[in-house]
C-alpha cells in the first residue's frame, strides 16, 4: 500500500463549481499535512498546511480526519487559475524529521 | 522570500557519465533534499541532508550519492548515468524546527540521459 493515496484524476470541472479532493495516509503517526499546488512544468508550492480542527483560506478549505486517516481539499467557486495538479503531503512522525512524502498528485481541469 | 536555485533547467547526457546536479539556498535553511518526479510516481525522495556533512538515504538513493560541503549547497551525483534515471530532478529546503514549515522547491532540472 502506498504512503499517501490520491485519486490521480482528471477532474474536469466546469468554471465556478465546487469541488473535492480526498486523500489517505497509511502511517498513523503521521504529524504534519499540507496541499501544495502544482502547475504545468513549474515546481510544487505550498497551498496550504492542514490543521485538526480544519482550515480555511479563502475559497480553499482543507480538514484532516485522524481516525479514518485521509485528509480532503474543498475548492468553492474555481476558477481557470485553479487548473493544476495537486499533491497531497504528509510529514514524517518523528519529531525534527522534516521528510516529506508526497501523493502522486490530482489533476483538476477547470473548464470556461 | 526563499530562493532555491539549481544550476540549469535542461541538461543532456550520455550513458556512463558521472553527472552533478547542483543545487544553492539562500536562507541558511539546515534541511536541503533531492527528489525525481515521474509521471503515475509523483515525487520521490533519493536523499536529504540536515546539517552541512551530514546526509541521510531516502526513498530511491540506489545509483545517486550527494555532497553537502556548505550549508547553501546541496549536490546531486549520479555516479554512472543510466537511461532509467531520466526524469525531472527536484531541489528542496526548509528551515530548522518541525511544525508546518514548507518546502522551498527550485525550478527542476530536466535531465535526459541518452
Amino acid at each position: 500500500r502506498k504512503e499517501v493515496e490520491q485519486d490521480p484524476g482528471p477532474f474536469n470541472v466546469p468554471e465556478g463549481a465546487t469541488v473535492a479532493f480526498n486523500c489517505t495516509y497509511s502511517n498513523s503517526a503521521s504529524q504534519s499535512f499540507f496541499w501544495y499546488r502544482q502547475d504545468c512544468r513549474k515546481e510544487p508550492k505550498l497551498l496550504m498546511s492542514v490543521y485538526s480542527s480544519g482550515n480555511e483560506d479563502g475559497r480553499f478549505t482543507a480538514q484532516l480526519n485522524r481516525a479514518s486517516q485521509y485528509i480532503s481539499l474543498l475548492i468553492r467557486d474555481s476558477k481557470l487559475s485553479d487548473s493544476a495538479t495537486y499533491l497531497c503531503v504528509v510529514k514524517g512522525s518523528n519529531f525534527g524529521n522534516e521528510k516529506l512524502t508526497f501523493g502522486t498528485g490530482t489533476r483538476l481541469t477547470i473548464i470556461p | 522570500d526563499v530562493k532555491v536555485t539549481q544550476s540549469s533547467r535542461y541538461l543532456v547526457k550520455r550513458t556512463g557519465e558521472k553527472v552533478f546536479l547542483e543545487c544553492v539556498q539562500d536562507m541558511d535553511h539546515e534541511n536541503m533534499f533531492w527528489y525525481r518526479q515521474d509521471p503515475g510516481l509523483g515525487l520521490r525522495l533519493i536523499y536529504f541532508s540536515y546539517d552541512v556533512k551530514m546526509k541521510e538515504k531516502g526513498d530511491i538513493p540506489e545509483g545517486y550519492s550527494v555532497s553537502r560541503e556548505k550549508k547553501e549547497r546541496f549536490s546531486l551525483i549520479l555516479e554512472s548515468a543510466s537511461t532509467n534515471q531520466t526524469s525531472m530532478y527536484l531541489c528542496a529546503s526548509t528551515g530548522e524546527g518541525g511544525g508546518n514549515q514548507p518546502q522551498h522547491f527550485g525550478d527542476g532540472t530536466r535531465l535526459s540521459i541518452l
